[in-house]
């Protein structure tokens, strides 16, 4: 079965810094899918980033960015500039090949400080 | 953007009473919804996969005869807690999976607590 792991249950950044958040992954499959959810208070489940393991490039969106290693099996979020809104849980997660049976697994989650 | 509901966002219930929760994707169509069971300061855990028109796959360890779901349209997704007790108290999420793009989109979540 896949796991996600997210080793950092909580991290912490200033306003305006860098902050990377780790997420390791196993699987056998080759294709597959990677995501980081952002859920803040209201708990409404946004999504952040996503990544196809086929594609080599690193996904970015704005100041969101990932560090995709698929080797290492390894998938970090770069929050660049942080702001106040980006104070949430962070979850990141894995969904296999596409078809009926594939779905979401998720990582216990990383909650973010955005600090002054 | 994709847009998915959830009715109601807060229920309170007594013990014994049961318990429908509505998920309804606005904008398009939804052959799978997934349900999902939240506790404070903790991840999703999946409780079940339902497709429309056929019987949900339930999760190891999710009782499906507490946990009635049915997927009676292709925007229309249920789950109903029945004779529910407080240890069912809960953040409830559902999602739906657009049919076209293969997206999952996520409701707003309901909480639940049985007294």
């Amino acid at each position: 079965a896949q796991t996600v792991t997210q080793s950092q249950p909580e991290m912490s950044v200033q306003e305006a810094e860098t902050v990377t958040l780790s997420c390791t992954y196993d699987t056998s499959e080759s294709d597959y899918y990677l995501f980081w959810y952002k859920q803040p208070p209201s708990r409404q489940m946004i999504l952040v980033i996503r990544q196809e393991a086929y594609k080599q490039q690193n996904a970015t969106e704005n100041r969101f960015s990932v560090n995709f290693q698929k080797a290492a099996k390894s998938f970090s979020l770069k929050i660049s500039d942080s702001q106040l809104g980006d104070a949430a849980m962070y979850f990141c997660a894995y969904r296999g090949p596409t078809g009926t049976a594939s779905k979401l697994t998720f990582g216990t989650g990383t909650r973010l400080q955005v600090t002054l | 953007g994709a847009v998915v509901s959830q009715h109601p966002s807060w229920v309170i219930c007594k013990s014994g009473t049961s318990v429908k929760i509505e998920c309804r994707s606005l904008d398009f169509q939804a052959t799978t919804m997934f349900w999902y069971r939240q506790f404070p300061k903790q991840s999703l855990m999946l409780m079940a996969t339902s497709n429309e028109g056929s019987k949900a796959t339930y999760e190891q360890g999710v009782e499906k005869d507490k946990f009635l779901i049915n997927h009676a349209s292709l925007t229309l997704s249920t789950l109903t807690v029945t004779s529910a007790h407080p240890e069912d108290s809960s953040f409830y999420i559902c999602s739906a999976r657009a049919q076209r793009t293969y997206e999952q989109y996520f409701g707003p979540g309901t909480r639940l607590t049985v007294t």
